[in-house]
């Protein structure tokens, strides 16, 4: 079956630090690949997305991910987190098989420190 | 201004007590569809509609329906809820299938007690 899987559920970090979260997707044909951040109490917002092209992508608030096609990963990195960044992060894929569903991770819930 | 609208936002009902949870988009977008998040699970969809009066289930229908008589509408009822629907669920839109992001409503917080 389709599946997207975030290897950490909670991440915590000082400000400063260099971010990376993984994601992995289980199939290997055409995908469109997303990352969406939760604030709390917010809905979920695109942070950035692949469809094709360059394989590493920027977003917005100073977000990248790399889409690595023979490790079927989109981890998405930041080079200095802020406090702002307290939030959760998920993964998300399309995939282009029986009605381009899209199938989310469990999401990843980072803190970061003051 | 561009966005998707969900009522109520936050709502306590009893069980077998049906209730509806509306959305509408202003976007003209062709695909919606109804997730439920709950902690550690992710988003999980549970219905999903192509166009007017196209819809199909997600990964977990049980419990649930939904219309599509409008492009802009697509309400999710429940008919009989309980207690294992306590959950956040969020409306999403998106132009097309593909090749584009969703566009996500602020989501409602459903307790059935």
């Amino acid at each position: 079956a389709q599946s997207v899987s975030q290897h950490n559920h909670h991440v915590i970090l000082s400000e400063a630090a260099s971010l990376e979260l993984g994601c992995n997707y289980s199939y290997g044909g055409t995908v469109n690949l997303f990352w969406y951040v939760q604030y709390p109490g917010q809905h979920l917002q695109l942070l950035l997305k692949y469809f094709s092209g360059d394989p590493l992508v920027k977003g917005i608030k100073g977000f990248e991910a790399e889409f690595i096609k023979s490790k079927f990963s989109f981890n998405l990195r930041k080079p200095s987190v802020q406090w702002s960044d307290t939030a959760e992060y998920f993964c998300a894929v399309i995939y282009d098989t029986g009605g381009f569903k899209t199938i989310f991770g469990a999401g990843t819930r980072l803190f970061v420190k003051a | 201004e561009a966005q998707v609208t969900q009522n109520p936002r936050y709502l306590i009902t009893v069980t077998g007590k049906k209730l509806t949870v509306t959305c509408s988009q202003n976007m003209n977008h062709e695909y919606m569809s109804w997730y439920r998040q709950d902690p550690g699970l992710g988003l999980r969809q549970i219905y999903y509609s192509m166009n007017v009066e196209v819809t199909d289930k997600g990964d977990v229908p049980e419990g649930y329906k939904v219309s599509r008589k409008e492009k802009r509408n697509f309400p999710l009822i429940l008919e009989s809820p309980s207690p294992n629907q306590t959950s956040l669920y969020f409306c999403a839109s998106s132009p097309r299938l593909s090749n584009t992001e969703a566009f996500f409503g602020q989501g409602t917080r459903l307790t059935v007690v």
